[in-house]
């Protein structure tokens, strides 16, 4: 069974750091690109960043870029998110979510983890 | 505001077909293929619809999608009220370089 499951969340000050971690079961990891995408309280899906499968192509949102780095760990099964100079707008769940390519030029997000809260406050 | 636009809410009565409408424009639904997503109070997104018009193993065939020109529709017939989520459309965005979402549609089912 396939498995995503995210930790790292919590309460941090603003200008602080906190870095997630995603770890996949039930599947060959270093086969699959990663993404994570973040929801505010009472509001929509935002994409954060995006990670292939070797780790060569990393994508940022712009309102994230220069402040949070994607990493993969094929060894531990794991993607990061190292995410620094944090702000209050930062505060969300953060998921995780596998890629799935359907064609060559076609992916979706096909499994999501559970989520973790992130709540940048003072 | 959101790259791609979605009614903020939408409803229909047991039985009736809904659809929710997702505007974008040439670098992205344009250009790429849309996938919609699922999301009950709570919990994680879940796929609902991807390359355009492709179920999941395991949504009903009331779900359907398309997409024409810079504008995709999910359609959803004979609705439930285990239908009443959120619904939001995505696709890859070739000018941002990243992936852009709806704002997402509330779904009431009276």
């Amino acid at each position: 069974e396939v498995q995503l499951v995210e930790s790292g969340g919590g309460l941090v000050k603003p200008g602080g750091s906190l870095r997630l971690s995603c770890g996949g079961s039930g599947f060959i990891f270093s086969r699959y690109s990663f993404n994570w995408v973040r929801q505010a309280p009472g509001k929509g899906l935002e994409w954060v960043s995006s990670i292939s499968a070797s780790g060569t192509y990393i994508y940022y949102a712009d309102a994230v870029r220069g402040r949070f780095t994607v990493s993969k760990d094929d060894a531990n099964n794991a993607v990061y998110l190292q995410m620094n100079s944090l702000r209050a707008e930062d505060t969300a769940v953060y998921f995780c979510a596998r890629d799935l390519y359907s064609s060559a030029s076609s992916k979706h997000f096909d499994y999501w983890g559970q989520g973790v809260l992130v709540t940048v406050s003072s | 505001q959101s790259v791609l636009t979605q009614p903020p809410s939408s409803s229909g009565a047991p039985g009736q077909r809904v659809t929710i409408s997702c505007s974008g424009s040439s670098s992205n639904i344009g250009s790429n293929t849309v996938n919609w997503y699922q999301q009950f109070p709570g919990t994680a997104p879940k796929v609902l619809m991807f390359n355009d018009h492709q179920r999941p193993s395991g949504v009903p065939d009331r779900f359907s999608g398309s997409k024409s020109g810079i504008s995709a529709s999910l359609a959803i017939s004979g609705l439930q009220s285990e239908d009443e989520a959120d619904y939001y459309c995505a696709a890859w965005d070739d000018s941002l370089n990243g992936w852009v979402f709806g704002g997402g549609t509330k779904l009431t089912v009276l």
